[in-house]
């Protein structure tokens, strides 16, 4: 299985803050420019939201201060702007390969 | 507006065969743009890719489970439905159901609201 790897774990941040998630895949999930990693969001209780797909292409309707970059085994996302209702926690997922497989989670909490 | 809701026991025993059928909304579960597939979450976890399926009948499970587990669609009924068998305390989560979208690559797009399942005597 691949293993998804996110860090921090955790992070305290305050509102207005630039914010890096960093997700590592335990081996290259990239293939003919195609990148298989997806970033979801998920606030207590909830189900998780699609944030973005394929790496950097966000949802409909997603903030544009979410944005994913990252290729091979390496991936980011970053919240430009941190707002109220961003925090949460966010979890990375790879769809290269079966069992596809989430990353731990980071837990973006407010400082 | 899509809406995915899923349904079943609330509590099942150890060994039992857990159920859950989950009830499309807003799209035709026969669209052939869409697979379907049963993510699931134990509490203060990560989630968990338990299985996809399209409107044919073509499925793929997570290796971890694949001899305990069966998904199969009701396009009359445009609901899909989750079996596990032998089930233990470990298999206590929240079963989630969603669409899985394969636009550039595979992604779940919607997801239901989830349905806390828990396993003991």
């Amino acid at each position: 299985d691949i293993q998804m790897t996110q860090s921090p774990s955790s992070l305290s941040a305050s509102v207005g803050d630039r914010v890096t998630i960093t997700c590592r895949a335990s081996q290259s999930i990239s293939q003919s420019s195609r990148r298989y990693l997806n970033w979801y969001q998920q606030k207590p209780g909830k189900a998780p939201s699609l944030l973005i797909y394929a790496a950097s292409i966000l949802l409909s309707g997603v903030p544009s201060r979410f944005s994913g970059g990252g290729s091979g085994t390496d991936f980011t996302l970053t919240i430009s702007s941190l707002q109220p209702e961003d925090f949460a926690t966010y979890y990375c997922q790879q769809s290269y390969t079966s069992p596809w497989t989430f990353g731990q989670g980071t837990n973006v909490e407010i400082k | 507006q899509l809406q995915l809701q899923e349904s079943g026991p609330g509590l099942v025993k150890p060994s039992e065969t857990l159920s859950l059928t989950c009830t499309v909304s807003g799209d035709s579960i026969s669209s052939s743009r869409y697979y379907w597939g049963w993510i699931r979450q134990p509490p203060g976890k990560g989630p968990e890719w338990i299985g996809s399926i399209y409107y044919s009948g073509s499925t793929a499970y997570n290796p971890s489970l694949k001899s305990r587990v069966s998904i199969s669609v009701d396009t009359s009924e445009n609901q899909l439905s989750l079996k596990l068998s032998s089930v233990t305390a470990t298999d206590t989560a929240v079963y989630y159901c969603a669409r899985l979208a394969t636009v550039q690559v595979p992604h779940f797009d919607y997801w239901g609201q989830g349905t806390l399942v828990t396993v003991s005597s």
